[in-house]
């Protein structure tokens, strides 16, 4: 089965309101996490990345943490935009993993609510 | 700098027909890979290939072919086109340690 997998198909939030996507791993042996953003008809476009040696790291809008002893993986988008609407999808790879160590979750759909 | 360049946008093929997805890159990267996605569910590996004259399975292999005569192109094969493989196929490439850099994907129906 996936090893990766998110808590909720679809989210839903007021635009300006911040964002909470989780995500849960189930290979200990990851080292490197990722999120992806999908709009619709367009391909998966990166958004944020996180090592295990980390536990948070942050971009514009965008914080990834991730609390390994739990295998839990969140991003938070802060003051949600209509641009935001889209798929979200998390990605692990196992540790020593090639270019084949790849996992992706199914999904979250973020919904916009004017 | 267009990145990944996927051809066709779309097609629809009879079952038996056969085809090649197209998917060329214009940034040098050595890895490139082949995705298919099913609706509401994450993406499944095909094929993918670390340089120039080498490929190796993924996750979902069976019914597809792959080679990689150049750096650029990764062209993915269905010979025998079945409903089954009814799907968006994405191509990606990646650096070493760079995270993919998806093409915006190929949408096919079998009926």
């Amino acid at each position: 089965g996936e090893s990766v997998g998110l808590h909720l198909p679809t989210l839903s939030v007021q635009e300006g309101d911040n964002s909470i996507i989780n995500c849960a791993y189930s290979n200990s042996a990851s080292d490197y996490f990722i999120w992806y953003k999908q709009e619709s008809g367009k391909g998966p476009q990166f958004i944020i990345d996180i090592r295990s040696n980390m536990d948070k790291r942050q971009g514009q809008r965008v914080t990834v943490l991730l609390n390994k002893t739990v295998k839990h993986l969140s991003l938070q988008i802060a003051a949600t935009q209509p641009g935001d609407s889209a798929v979200y999808f998390c990605a692990e790879n196992r540790s020593g993993g090639g270019a084949d160590g790849l996992t992706f979750g199914k999904g979250t759909h973020l919904i916009i609510q004017p | 700098n267009a990145g990944v360049t996927q051809t066709p946008k779309f097609r629809i093929l009879k079952i038996g027909q056969s085809m090649t997805l197209q998917c060329t890159q214009d940034m040098n990267h050595n890895y490139m890979y082949w995705y298919r996605q099913d609706p509401g569910m994450g993406l499944k590996l095909i094929y993918y290939s670390v340089g120039a004259g080498i490929t190796d399975k993924g996750e979902v292999p069976n019914g597809y072919n792959v080679s990689r005569s150049t750096t650029e192109d990764f062209p993915l094969r269905l010979e025998l086109a079945a409903p089954s493989q009814t799907s968006v196929y994405f191509c990606a490439i990646s650096g070493e340690i760079s995270p993919l850099h998806f093409g915006n994907g190929t949408r096919l129906t079998v009926t």
